[in-house]
């Protein structure tokens, strides 16, 4: 089956300009979540959605940063306006339930470089 | 609050044995999973606990203590290509992932 799609890859951007990120996660995985991981450190959960409804936002900078998944399927992160501490790699990532099992499945990320 | 501990850097020799520890506090408890993650590449899934016992896999073996909120990755005959990092992570309440800050293993030749 094919991954999580992520896109672009890499953008760089001047304070105070916005950004947008898009998933596309696996077929049939309802649950999708967008991470923030700094160098060195592990990601940290932005948001997670269930279909088209969040189910945790809380360590979303809602000032700033938005995000929605429209249908229930591809969702969209954005970034307005960035700052220099947003420099980061932002991750998608998909999980589904197998029998008992639950399994995450992360996208190839976009690396955000914040001038 | 909500915490995940595990050592910073491991060193080990190829062919040897390494094993990763993991300690939590979480609210609620919903699975323990353990990712490697590569240099510049996104993390990639290696197990996942619920249960108290070893989940084994190949040259990975994973073991959770819920009691102990304890987890410990096993890696087997080393390879160069284990160079990596190795996250630890809990879904906790309302199936929320809280990461710990990984991992970097370094195999020597």
């Amino acid at each position: 089956e094919a991954g999580v799609a992520q896109s672009p890859r890499y953008k760089i951007i001047e304070k105070r300009q916005s950004v947008a990120f898009w998933c596309n996660p696996i077929s049939g995985h309802a649950t999708l979540y967008w991470y923030q991981q700094i160098l060195g450190q592990g990601p940290k959960l932005l948001i997670q959605f269930q279909n088209n409804g969040v189910v945790d936002d809380s360590q979303l900078p809602k000032d700033r940063f938005s995000a929605e998944r429209l249908k229930g399927v591809d969702s969209t992160l954005k970034i307005q306006p960035a700052k220099l501490e947003d420099s980061a790699v932002y991750l998608c990532a998909s999980s589904v339930l197998r029998g008992l099992k639950y399994e995450q499945y992360f996208g190839p990320g976009t690396r955000l470089t914040v001038t | 609050g909500q915490n995940i501990d595990q050592p910073t850097e491991m060193t080990a020799t190829e062919g040897a044995i390494v094993q990763i520890n993991c300690t939590y506090q979480t609210s609620g408890f919903n699975g323990l999973f353990w990712y490697q993650q590569h240099a510049g590449e996104a993390p990639t899934f290696l197990s996942y606990n619920v249960l108290d016992g070893l989940e084994e896999k190949g040259r990975f073996s994973s073991f959770l203590s819920r009691s102990k909120g304890y987890s410990y990755l096993l890696l087997k005959e080393l390879q160069m290509k284990d160079s990596a990092s190795y996250l630890c992570a809990v879904r906790a309440r309302t199936y929320k992932y809280i990461f710990g800050t990984g991992t970097r293993l370094k195999v020597l030749a």
